[in-house]
């Protein structure tokens, strides 16, 4: 079992839309959490951190359930731009980051 | 403001070969890695490290090595490659120790062993 499971995808949905993503992670002592972005044949870049209280960047929103071990983002209104792959990633302390294998979405016109 | 830069971009090379590839930061960051990204897989960490003349092994090390002599250069070499090591590979780096740090990434340098 990884230790970062993300559902693969791929997403197909149309402009407007609002679309979830979901992740679990299995090491409980797992102390930090983001999601990082990545277009194709490009690196991935930081998206946003992830706390436990819930956190929103405009139409992005990130949640943590620690009890549960599960993260998700959600985003609203999609955009043609928001098609790229999105990757869960933790920390579980020192520089133990470990990344999810991603979801990939594909917004319509 | 170049950030993280990566080269080669591509390269191909025959089973057996050795070659090096280069990583510079220009933001005085103490934390460096690689990592290599394969399809159905998360990125995986090769090597750290956490400052000049300090390095060390992550996930999947063998085959490689690592120095680091300056802030600003962390090369990963390949000793002896074989086609399993082809891949894309990603050098990355952060400020710091937090373990809440962003990590900045190079474009990525795509390696493929014949």
């Amino acid at each position: 079992r990884k230790e970062v499971e993300q559902d693969p995808g791929p997403f197909n949905v149309p402009e407007g839309a609002t679309v979830a993503f979901n992740c679990t992670y299995s090491n409980s002592a797992s102390q930090s959490f983001f999601w990082y972005r990545q277009d194709c044949r490009k690196e991935p870049k930081l998206l946003m951190s992830v706390y436990s209280s819930g956190n929103e960047d405009g139409r992005f929103t990130a949640q943590l359930n620690r009890a549960s071990q599960y993260i998700s983002l959600l985003i609203r209104d999609s955009k043609l731009s928001d098609s790229a792959t999105y990757l869960c990633v933790v920390n579980r302390g020192g520089f133990k980051t470990i990344f999810g294998a991603g979801t990939r979405l594909f917004v319509k016109a | 403001n170049a950030g993280v830069t990566q080269t080669p971009k591509f390269q191909v090379l025959k089973t057996g070969q050795s070659m090096t590839l280069q990583c510079a930061q220009d933001m005085n960051h103490e934390y460096m890695s690689w990592y290599r990204q394969d399809p159905g897989m998360g990125l995986r960490l090769i090597h750290y490290s956490v400052g000049a003349g300090i390095t060390d092994q992550g996930e999947v090390p063998n085959g490689y090595n690592v120095s680091r002599s300056t802030t600003e250069d962390f090369p990963l070499r390949l000793l002896s490659a074989a086609p399993s090591q082809t891949s894309v590979y990603f050098c990355a780096s952060s400020y710091g120790h937090s373990n809440t740090g962003e990590l900045f990434f190079g474009e990525g340098s795509r390696l493929t062993v014949l």
